[in-house]
């Protein structure tokens, strides 16, 4: 079974400031890893991915994250906040071995708020 | 390309009774998933349907039930509600390859029981 921990329900940054977002996750094979993001009252967006390769990916609107296999970690950055970065993030696990027969196990999600 | 839909937006509904949700893929994909996130909560896997057929499922009781169309739409059908089924319910569409593929998520159903 696949399992995703993300590490503090409320960050709270100043805008400028950088932004870390932690997610742990558990999986006895090789994992797809996602962070979405999520505005009030919508859908999921796909911030960024890991699948294969480079373990530093970067994504859309200056985030990036770092996958440490070692760590078990995919640790969501960004080198300064802007106010329109508020919003819930969420940590996701898929299992690599079903190709694109793949189910999200997400994390409870990390609401950002970001103070002028 | 109008992305995922779902409908309807907001849904109220009394304990026991049935409710159908519908979503419509992005053009072009063949397979859909749906999640619930209750309140605070990550979304949770209920299922996903490819080829009219159920092909995968979480841990979710049978009043869950769901189908898939020729045209790859998908209804999602929850009988007997309960007050814990109030949530926003996710529907997720992709294109079934080898491979990875990324799952694309429609703005959601936010159902309340009373």
């Amino acid at each position: 079974a696949q399992s995703v921990t993300q590490l503090g329900s409320h960050v709270s940054v100043s805008e400028g400031a950088l932004v870390l977002l932690r997610c742990n996750y558990s999986s006895s094979v090789p994992p797809y890893l996602f962070w979405y993001v999520q505005y009030p009252n919508q859908g999921l967006q796909l911030l960024l991915k890991y699948t294969t390769g480079a373990t530093l990916v970067k994504g859309i609107n200056g985030f990036e994250a770092e996958f440490k296999k070692s760590e078990t970690s995919f640790h969501l950055t960004k080198p300064s906040a802007h106010m329109s970065d508020a919003a819930e993030y969420f940590c996701a696990v898929s299992d690599s071995s079903g190709g694109s027969n793949y189910k999200l196990t997400f994390g409870k999600g990390t609401l950002l708020t970001v103070n002028p | 390309d109008a992305g995922v839909t779902q409908s309807p937006t907001h849904l109220i509904k009394t304990r026991g009774q049935q409710v159908t949700l519908r979503c419509s893929p992005k053009s072009g994909h063949d397979t859909v998933s749906w999640y619930q996130q209750a309140l605070g909560q990550g979304p949770q896997f209920i299922f996903q349907y490819y080829e009219e057929e159920e092909r995968q499922r979480g841990n979710f009781p049978d009043r869950f039930s769901g189908h898939q169309f020729p045209n790859y739409s998908s209804e999602l059908n929850v009988n007997a509600l309960l007050l814990g089924d109030s949530a926003l319910y996710l529907c997720a569409s992709s294109l079934r390859d080898r491979g990875f593929v990324e799952q694309f998520f429609g703005p959601g159903t936010r159902l309340t029981v009373l």
